[in-house]
């Protein structure tokens, strides 16, 4: 099945600087790949997402990339603020309606 | 205000009961899912529906039962047979078309068991 996996788990970076987090997959049937920003006690926001058939997608600061030949896709946070510190989580959809999830990144942006 | 709510915030319970959890949706979404998360780790599903009276499990379902009589409810009941039950729990849904895959999560539900 399919295996998703994370780095950096914790990221610090200086406010308006860039952040970047990336994640590998396994199975090369998958073909939307999530990203999801969860603050402390909350349920996890859809941020930005993309699919298999594009290779790169941006929304304000943020933006996601993907390399289907090696497998891994990339966000990518610009112009970094506080209110970025929170727990990012890649995903991949497998061949079913199931998503499996990266175990997480914590990006702390220091004013 | 569209959206999914999770009752309640904080649930405490004893060892050896049965406690169910309540998720709700009013978006029309046909797939609802739940998932664990234990901290710092990554969100495991427990089981999913993708429509009425139907149900799978997921990678984690032992000492869990859900039910899903209705298009906007899907409870999770979480059994005395689970063996570390204590965790933050998360129900999202879902479109269930072709091209339609992104999941809305509700707030969570922090169970603790002692």
């Amino acid at each position: 099945g399919e295996n998703v996996e994370q780095h950096p788990s914790t990221l610090s970076v200086q406010e308006g600087d860039s952040a970047v987090i990336k994640c590998t997959y396994s199975d090369s049937a998958s073909n939307y790949f999530p990203w999801y920003k969860q603050e402390l006690g909350k349920g996890p926001q859809l941020i930005i997402d993309i699919r298999s058939n594009v290779g790169e997608k941006k929304d304000q600061r943020i933006a996601v990339t993907l390399n289907k030949t090696a497998k891994h896709f990339s966000l990518h946070i610009t112009e970094t603020q506080p209110e970025d510190s929170a727990v990012y989580f890649c995903a991949a959809k497998d061949s079913s309606y199931k998503l499996i999830f990266g175990s997480g990144t914590r990006l702390l942006v220091r004013p | 205000d569209g959206g999914i709510t999770q009752s309640p915030k904080y649930l405490f319970r004893k060892e050896g009961q049965n406690v169910t959890l309540s998720c709700e949706q009013n978006l029309n979404h046909d797939a609802m899912y739940w998932y664990r998360q234990d901290p710092g780790q990554g969100l495991r599903l427990i089981y999913y529906s993708q429509i009425v009276n139907d149900f799978q499990k997921g990678d984690i379902a032992e000492g869990y039962s859900v039910s899903r009589e209705k298009k906007e409810s899907f409870p999770l009941t979480v059994t005395s047979a689970q063996k570390n039950p204590t965790a933050f729990y998360l129900c999202a849904s879902s479109i269930q078309g072709a091209n339609s895959y992104e999941q809305y999560f509700g707030p969570g539900t922090r169970l603790t068991v002692t």
